[in-house]
């Protein structure tokens, strides 16, 4: 059974750093195919794809949103982290991590975690 | 940038066939999902690779891609269908895209 959940701050300030972690269970990330993604919702709002990384390593950043973004993994721990710098207002949302799939020029969601909300405010 | 386009609601009655449709340029040349989310839960996948299903999912929602649109189909909507849906697509350029949302309505 896959089962993902997101961890951090919930409120960060205007400018701070925002880390977040992301605990996995059920897969590994040393297994081709597999992968692991952060998509956020502001409240209200559409989903908005950020970043994802591959079992190789290999890692995509949102063009929009590139400057800001970090993606690393841990695979003896389990783990990935987001990091997002310079963080504003309209970046409150709630972040999701989610497990995913590529294969034949596809690549799908299959399991997503609980999400988090973050707030930025002073 | 690539983008995905999708109407902001849809209504159906109880029963009937919902469609949802998901405009881009030349999405028929790449493959499209759809995600369910229901209000304060987490995306839930529903079609992957255009037209597969997942383990669990209803028989009732099935998809099609085809030229610039992509489309999810609820046979025999219910009201537990009521939710936001998502499309989403890979594009080469932009990596990962998401529709804008649709919100279904079963009146």
């Amino acid at each position: 059974q896959i089962t993902l959940k997101e961890s951090g701050p919930t409120l960060v300030k205007p400018t701070q750093t925002l880390t977040l972690t992301c605990t996995f269970s059920g897969f590994s990330l040393s297994t081709s195919g597999v992968g692991v993604g952060w998509i956020r919702q502001p409240p209200g709002k559409a989903l908005e794809w950020l970043t994802l990384i591959y079992w190789d390593d290999d890692k995509r950043y949102s063009p929009s949103l590139k400057s800001r973004l970090t993606i690393t993994k841990d695979t003896s721990k389990n783990q990935v982290v987001l990091t997002m710098t310079n963080m504003d207002p309209v970046d409150t949302a709630t972040y999701y991590c989610a497990h995913f799939l590529t294969a034949a020029g596809c690549t799908w969601f299959d399991y997503w975690g609980q999400g988090t909300l973050v707030t930025v405010s002073s | 940038s690539y983008e995905l386009t999708q109407p902001p609601s849809v209504s159906v009655s109880p029963g009937q066939t919902a469609s949802i449709t998901c405009s881009g340029d030349k999405l028929g040349n790449k493959y499209a999902c759809w995600y369910q989310q229901k209000p304060g839960q987490s995306p839930v996948l529903v079609i992957y690779q255009d037209n597969k299903r997942p383990s669990g999912i209803p028989e009732r929602f099935s998809g099609s891609n085809s030229g610039n649109t992509a489309t999810l189909t609820i046979s025999g909507t219910q009201a537990m269908d009521e939710a936001d849906y998502y499309c989403q697509a890979w594009d080469s350029s932009t990596s990962v895209v998401f529709g804008g949302g649709t919100k279904l309505t079963v009146l």
